[in-house]
């Protein structure tokens, strides 16, 4: 079983539904999560944190289940610009030391938002 | 000007070519990173640094060396290509939270744009 899972679509939505994209982790240490959006042939960027039990940015929910070990993250209204990859981060906490908590990074979720 | 930069942003070599790719940041962090992605694979980590001194391994290392020559540069080299190290590279610079008692968190990744490497 992978790490980090996300249902890779491509997910095709008309402009102005609202569209969920849910990611599985296998490590119940994991202790951070993010989702970063990649447009094509660009570099990834931070979209949202998501530190306790989920925080909305906009038109942007993001929600974190511990007990069943995923994250989801919530568009509404989607918007042309939407069209992306959406990629699911987890952060392990390292135990002390230097050593750092360790990101892993999901395969991508493909949005594109049609007119 | 990009706060991550890379270079090469394309490169295209051949089997048993030595190539290096270079990264630099402005960003100020300790902490950079170099990834690699393939298509449906996602990031995956070749190398991380924490400091000039500090240097470890990643998911994917074989194959693949670096080298921390300040704060500011951190460089991947691919000592003898091979076709299926053809890929889009990043690199990626963070800060870090402490919190006592538990641990450390990686802050967020600022990525340079990539460099897209072909192994013929």
């Amino acid at each position: 079983r992978k790490e980090v899972e996300q249902d890779p679509g491509p997910f095709n939505v008309p402009e102005g539904a609202t569209v969920a994209f849910n990611c599985t982790y296998s490590n119940s240490a994991s202790q951070s999560f993010f989702w970063y959006r990649q447009d094509c042939r660009k570099e990834p960027k931070l979209l949202m944190s998501v530190y306790s039990s989920g925080n909305e940015d906009g038109r942007f929910t993001a929600q974190l289940n511990r007990a069943s070990q995923y994250i989801s993250l919530l568009i509404r209204d989607s918007k042309l610009s939407d069209s992306a990859t959406y990629l699911c981060v987890v952060n392990m906490l390292s135990a002390g030391g230097t050593s750092y908590g360790k990101l892993t990074f999901g395969q991508g979720t493909i949005l594109t938002v049609h007119p | 000007d990009a706060d991550v930069t890379q270079t090469p942003r394309n490169r295209i070599t051949k089997t048993g070519k030595r190539i290096m790719l270079e990264c630099s940041q402005t960003k100020g962090h300790d902490r950079m990173y170099w990834y690699r992605q393939d298509p449906g694979l996602g990031l995956q980590l070749i190398y991380y640094s924490f400091d000039v001194k500090d240097i470890n391994k990643g998911e994917i290392s074989d194959g693949y060396s670096v080298s921390r020559q300040a704060q500011a540069k951190f460089s991947l080299s691919l000592e003898s290509a091979i076709p299926n190290q053809t890929a889009l590279y990043f690199c990626a610079t963070s800060d870090f939270s402490v919190f006592p008692g538990t641990g450390y968190r990686t802050g967020e990744l600022f990525f340079g744009e990539g460099s897209r490497l072909t192994v013929l």
